[in-house]
């Protein structure tokens, strides 16, 4: 079955931690996005990239950061610089080719004790 | 900075009745999409539509672009419990995504 998922489904960190959010897809898909949703809330984009060992920062960067060292692999890390990290992630993908309809991964929930 | 602006913001209505969402965006674009969310889920993509005057159907909703008007409806028919979620449009921009704020939609019997 082709898809992306996500790891862990929910994480809870303890202010001061670095905590790395998991992204994988098997859709052989160029592009991969990270945005955050906060409650009520639409997304908001963190980090993207379209090529390997390339990403952009989006509107929300700060405090993130990400690696893209593989096709299949997109993960992100929340650092102690993110004041607010309580969110729920979103890890997306498409091709660059042809038209782009944006496929994402079930999400996870973090919670910042 | 591109804009996607949706209305309304919150919508709730009978079942058997009509009504439309509507997505605004401030960039030229030839490419909207069309995603729903259940609450404490992932987002799952309903519409692609991919040039000026497309219109896509799937059940009791029904999707159309207007990209001179930069315009995009997300048209529901006899509104059924079902359909309760929150519905989001997104156009993109040089492989760039721009979500709007999303409609919570409530189908009361």
């Amino acid at each position: 079955d082709g898809g992306i998922t996500q790891s862990p489904k929910y994480l809870f960190r303890k202010e001061g931690q670095n905590v790395t959010l998991s992204c994988e897809q098997n859709l052989n898909h160029d592009a991969m996005y990270w945005y955050r949703q906060d409650p009520g809330q639409g997304l908001r984009l963190i980090y993207y990239s379209q090529i390997v060992n390339d990403f952009q920062k989006g509107d929300i960067a700060e405090g993130y950061s990400v690696s893209r060292e593989k096709k299949e692999s997109f993960p992100l890390t929340v650092t102690s610089a993110q004041k607010n990290p309580t969110a729920f992630y979103l890890c997306a993908s498409n091709s660059i080719i042809g038209y782009n309809e944006q496929f994402f991964g079930p999400g996870t929930r973090l919670t910042v004790l | 900075e591109l804009k996607v602006e949706q209305n309304p913001l919150f919508l709730s209505m009978q079942e058997g009745k009509n009504y439309t969402i509507y997505c605004n965006y401030s960039t030229t674009s030839d490419r909207l999409y069309w995603y729903r969310q259940d609450p404490g889920k992932s987002l799952e993509s309903l519409f692609v539509l991919l040039s000026n005057g497309a219109v896509k159907q799937e059940g009791r909703l029904m999707a159309s672009l207007d990209t001179k008007a930069r315009l995009s409806t997300l048209h529901i028919t006899a509104a059924v419990h079902d359909l309760s979620a929150t519905y989001f449009c997104a156009v993109d921009n040089s492989n760039q995504f721009y979500f709007g704020t999303g409609t919570s939609l409530t189908v009361i019997p």
